[in-house]
């Protein structure tokens, strides 16, 4: 079974530059996660998705962080304008049962 | 709110030791458990898992023990080999509202020296 593809693996970009990220989880997978995990800590999740609705998006900043599920299936996350701060690793993570099964990821840096 | 705690690293050791790394979490009602890694340069993967109190998961040599009385499910391994050098975080999943919330710890780094 295929797993959770993201792209692009690397990115850099200046701050202030806009860049999207994309995911394609599991067939069948109806929850979708994106996490935000900053160098030499765990994974924080940033948006929650259940079939294409937001079910959990507290930690989402939203004021220059957007995401969205198209039809339910493939996810790409947004940031305009970027900051330094949002240099880190963004993973995607697709659930099933008691799983979640996670996507190499793409890291961010922004200079 | 739920959160998971780890003992912090690095953590190095010679090959053939034996390893615990400590975990123990908050939350409410009866979250999954679970312990994912991450090898260098690669994303995360499960190790091993368990649902319900009691339960012990294993999996390449490690074992977790799910203890409800103390809240803990500390990640163990008889003997370590160099591969298994990598981050280890401890994570729980917790049912809000009807869906599930994956919360990580914060990792522990472990170094396995020939």
């Amino acid at each position: 079974e295929a797993g959770v593809a993201q792209s692009p693996r690397y990115k850099i970009i200046e701050k202030r530059q806009s860049v999207a990220f994309w995911c394609n989880p599991i067939s069948g997978h109806a929850t979708l996660y994106w996490y935000q995990q900053i160098l030499g800590q765990g994974p924080k999740l940033l948006i929650q998705f259940q079939n294409n609705g937001v079910v959990d998006d507290s930690q989402l900043p939203k004021d220059r962080f957007s995401a969205e599920r198209l039809k339910g299936v493939d996810s790409t996350l947004k940031i305009q304008p970027a900051k330094l701060e949002d240099s880190a690793v963004y993973l995607c993570a697709s659930r099933y049962n008691t799983e979640a099964f996670f996507g190499q990821g793409t890291r961010l840096t922004v200079v | 709110g739920n959160s998971v705690t780890q003992m912090e690293g690095p953590v190095t050791l010679s090959e053939e030791a034996f390893l615990t790394i400590n975990c123990t979490y908050t939350a409410t009602g009866y979250p999954s458990l679970f312990w994912y890694v991450q090898y260098p340069g690669e994303g995360l993967q499960l190790l091993l898992k368990a649902t319900k109190a009691d339960d012990k998961g294993s999996n390449k040599g490690f074992e977790a023990t799910y203890r409800k009385e103390t809240t803990s499910f500390h990640l163990e391994k008889g003997s370590v080999q160099v591969s298994d050098s990598a981050v280890y975080f401890c994570a729980l999943s917790a049912w809000k509202t009807s869906y599930d919330k994956v919360i990580f710890g914060p990792g522990t780094s472990l170094s396995v020296i020939p």
